[in-house]
């Protein structure tokens, strides 16, 4: 069965520059959810999208923006990086029809130096 | 204090033990339950969602208690496939589409 895709698999970026990550959701899934998983932690939501608007908001940095595509693909935009931005990204998906269960992308590592 | 707490582990079980993981949160408004399960490096893999009634999904069992706030997840019959960390995790919003709040996990390793 086709996946969540992410990419790039992984970035490095410097500080001040910035990056953008993608995410392609499983077809037929209607949205699309951002969430970053630092070192040792767990994954902490960033943003979501239903039908292409924004459907609700979490600890997003106001560097970083996202939107949600006519295709339903994702980017997640962020910029004037800083150190502490290096993470894992993860986009998840979910479909209207089984709206609880969100499947997850093999995430995209960012190394800012 | 966490939304959603768990027993970090780990826990250092041998192949075919049984193994039970619990999970507690603080939100009564919580709306749909799920337990996830992630390797090193890699994404959360869906492992099951939990229902009231409880629900069985071969070698494991998920178990829920509302009005204590609590989840378990129960394996038969550990493999050495099963070593991973295991996210409870539970969302609020009634419609389904908001954000999962996770728990930190509880990390298994199943020994031959």
């Amino acid at each position: 069965a086709a996946g969540v895709i992410q990419s790039p698999r992984h970035l490095i970026k410097e500080k001040r520059e910035t990056a953008t990550l993608k995410c392609y959701p499983i077809p037929r899934h209607d949205t699309v959810y951002w969430y970053q998983q630092g070192p040792g932690q767990d994954p902490q939501f960033l943003i979501s999208f239903y039908e292409k608007m924004q459907s609700d908001k979490g600890s997003i940095p106001d560097r970083f923006s996202a939107q949600q595509f006519s295709d339903y693909h994702s980017e997640l935009n962020m910029s004037s990086l800083e150190l502490g931005d290096s993470a894992l990204y993860f986009c998840a998906s979910s479909s209207g029809q089984v709206i609880y269960e969100q499947y997850f992308g093999p995430g995209t590592r960012l190394t800012v130096t | 204090r966490k939304e959603v707490e768990q027993d970090p582990g780990p826990f250092n079980v041998p192949e075919g033990a049984t193994v039970a993981f619990n999970c507690t949160y603080s939100n009564s408004a919580s709306q749909s339950f799920f337990w996830y399960r992630q390797d090193c490096r890699k994404e959360p893999k869906l492992l099951m969602s939990v229902y009231s009634s409880g629900n069985e999904d071969g070698r494991f069992t998920a178990q829920l208690n509302r009005a204590s706030q609590y989840i378990s997840l129960l394996i038969r019959d550990s493999k050495l496939s099963d070593s991973a960390t295991y996210l409870c995790v539970v969302n609020i919003n009634p419609t389904g589409r908001r954000a999962l709040t996770f728990g930190s996990g509880t990390r298994l390793q199943v020994q031959p």
